[in-house]
C-alpha cells in the first residue's frame, strides 16, 4: 500500500506561537490532501481538503486563517496551526489519494498537538 | 448530505469469536463507497475493508467480511475468529461517487477478551 508520513508526530508549543504539520506521500503523487483533527474517543472531523496547486477548502467553522494549509507539490500538504491556544490541543491527521475516484484514503500517523 | 451512524459505542467480543460491528448510511445516491477503517491505539488509520455500491456481492479480507444491504443502507462489518490486535476504534466511511470527502461515523470501540 500508499505510504503516508506525517511530521511530527508530537509537539509541544507555547501559547501564541505557530506550529507547522507536514503530511508527505512517500511512494505516489497525491492530488488532494485532507486534514483532520480528531478528539479523544471520538470520530475524525474533516478540517480542509488541499489540492495541489490551488487554495484549500475549509469546511464550516474552520478559521482559515488559525488553520493555514499549503499544498504546494503533489507529495507535500503543510497545516500550520497559527497563534496556538490551549483549546487548539488535538490530535491532527492528514490522508492523502492518487486521485481516483472510490479508492482508498491512506493516512499519516497524526500529530498530537498541546499548547501550553 | 449523507450521514453515517454507528449505534455501538463500544462492544466487546471473546478471543476466536465472531462480532459484528453495524454501520447504517443516509444517501440519496446510487453509486458510492463504504469503507472500514480500523484505528487501534497507535491511532494509525487502517483500511479493513471497502464495497462499491454497485456491487452485490459482499467484499471479504481474510477474517473480515461485510454484510452490505443497499436498500436498507446497511454496511455492517463481521470479524470472525477475533484476536487481540483486533481490538481498536473501528469507523464505517461513506464516499459519494462523484466526490472525494469521506464521511466517518462516530466510531465503534471493539474490546477483544482473552
Amino acid at each position: 500500500g500508499a505510504v503516508v508520513s506525517q511530521h511530527p508526530s508530537w509537539v509541544i508549543c507555547k501559547s501564541g506561537t505557530s506550529v507547522k504539520i507536514e503530511c508527505r506521500s512517500l511512494d505516489f503523487q497525491a492530488t488532494t490532501m485532507f486534514w483532520y483533527r480528531q478528539f479523544p474517543k471520538q470520530s475524525l472531523m474533516l478540517m480542509a481538503t488541499s489540492n495541489e496547486g490551488s487554495k484549500a477548502t475549509y469546511e464550516q467553522g474552520v478559521e482559515k486563517d488559525k488553520f493555514l494549509i499549503n499544498h504546494a507539490s503533489l507529495t507535500l500538504s503543510t497545516l500550520t496551526v497559527t497563534s496556538a491556544h490551549p483549546e487548539d490541543s488535538s490530535f491532527y491527521i492528514c490522508s492523502a489519494e492518487r486521485g481516483q475516484l472510490g479508492t482508498e484514503a491512506f493516512f499519516g500517523q497524526g500529530t498530537r498537538l498541546t499548547v501550553v | 448530505a449523507q450521514t453515517v451512524t454507528q449505534s455501538q459505542p463500544e462492544m466487546s467480543v471473546q478471543e476466536a469469536e465472531t462480532v459484528t460491528l453495524s454501520c447504517t448510511y443516509d444517501t440519496s445516491e446510487s453509486d458510492y463507497y463504504l469503507f472500514w477503517y480500523k484505528q487501534p491505539p497507535s491511532r494509525q488509520m487502517i483500511l479493513v475493508i471497502r464495497q462499491e455500491a454497485y456491487k452485490q456481492q459482499n467484499a471479504t479480507e481474510n477474517r473480515f467480511s461485510v454484510n452490505f444491504q443497499k436498500a436498507a443502507k446497511s454496511f455492517s462489518l463481521k470479524i470472525s475468529d477475533s484476536q487481540l490486535g483486533d481490538a481498536a476504534m473501528y469507523f464505517c466511511a461513506y464516499r459519494s461517487d462523484d466526490g472525494n470527502k469521506l464521511v466517518f461515523g462516530a466510531g465503534t470501540i471493539l474490546r477483544v477478551k482473552s
